[in-house]
């Protein structure tokens, strides 16, 4: 059981590049999310997943795109890098079913971005 | 709108002091949860605790305690004996009743436990 794993865990891109990030996870969870944590910040929310197929913004969604093509994959796209988003990428999932509203996210390990 | 506050950015300790990080939340829901979460150097997101709105009981594991105020909305995160391996980057973490999605994070608190 992996839980949450992230691809790549590094990457340098050039301004104007572009990239998919991967997310994988082995829990069956329903709700993905994709996160991105720059200096006293905190976390902040890019785009989520309710469900296989399904995707909405989070806080800070410009600039990316996502896709839940299968239920254990949450894709973060990049279709023009620019160094104002050179970040650590982290993505979580959770559960929804059972006592769901009383469950914690459990994260991957993060990509570290730096776009320059 | 729902906020987290964590105010203080970075705590220096020595070891073996005790040490408390401050987590003060706003939301207009009647059910809510948090949640603590340490970042180690490493930079996983490690995840300590959750608690809802209708249990205001503290808890305590080990060395560590929270202390869950509704009357000031607070939560806050007690290290007894801080050691080193402590020194970490401490997120709370805020989220609505069920059907909600989102999670709201604090900016963090760093702590630092000198040897």
């Amino acid at each position: 059981n992996a839980g949450v794993t992230q691809t790549p865990k590094f990457r340098v891109l050039k301004t104007g590049q572009s990239m998919t990030l991967l997310c994988a996870q082995d829990m069956n969870h329903e709700y993905m999310y994709w996160y991105r944590q720059d200096p006293g910040m905190g976390l902040r929310l890019i785009h989520y997943s309710v469900g296989e197929g399904t995707t909405a913004k989070g806080e800070v969604p410009d600039g990316y795109n996502v896709s839940r093509l299968k239920k254990q994959n949450f894709l973060l796209g990049l279709e023009s890098a620019a160094p104002s988003q050179t970040s650590v990428y982290f993505c979580a999932s959770r559960e929804s079913v059972g006592p769901a509203a009383y469950n914690e996210q459990f994260f991957g390990p993060g990509t570290r971005l730096t776009v320059l | 709108a729902q906020k987290v506050t964590q105010a203080q950015t970075e705590i220096s300790v020595v070891e073996k002091e005790d040490v408390t990080l401050d987590c003060v939340y706003e939301t207009r829901d009647t059910t809510y949860y948090l949640f603590w979460y340490k970042q180690p150097p490493s930079g996983e997101l490690v995840f300590l605790i959750r608690r809802n709105s209708f249990d205001e009981q503290n808890e305590i594991s080990g060395r560590y305690s929270w202390n869950f105020q509704k009357s000031t909305s607070s939560f806050n995160f007690t290290i007894t004996a801080s050691q080193v391996v402590d020194s970490a980057v401490y997120f709370c973490a805020l989220r609505g009743p069920s059907g909600t999605y989102k999670y709201i994070f604090g900016t963090g608190t760093r702590l630092k436990v000198l040897a």
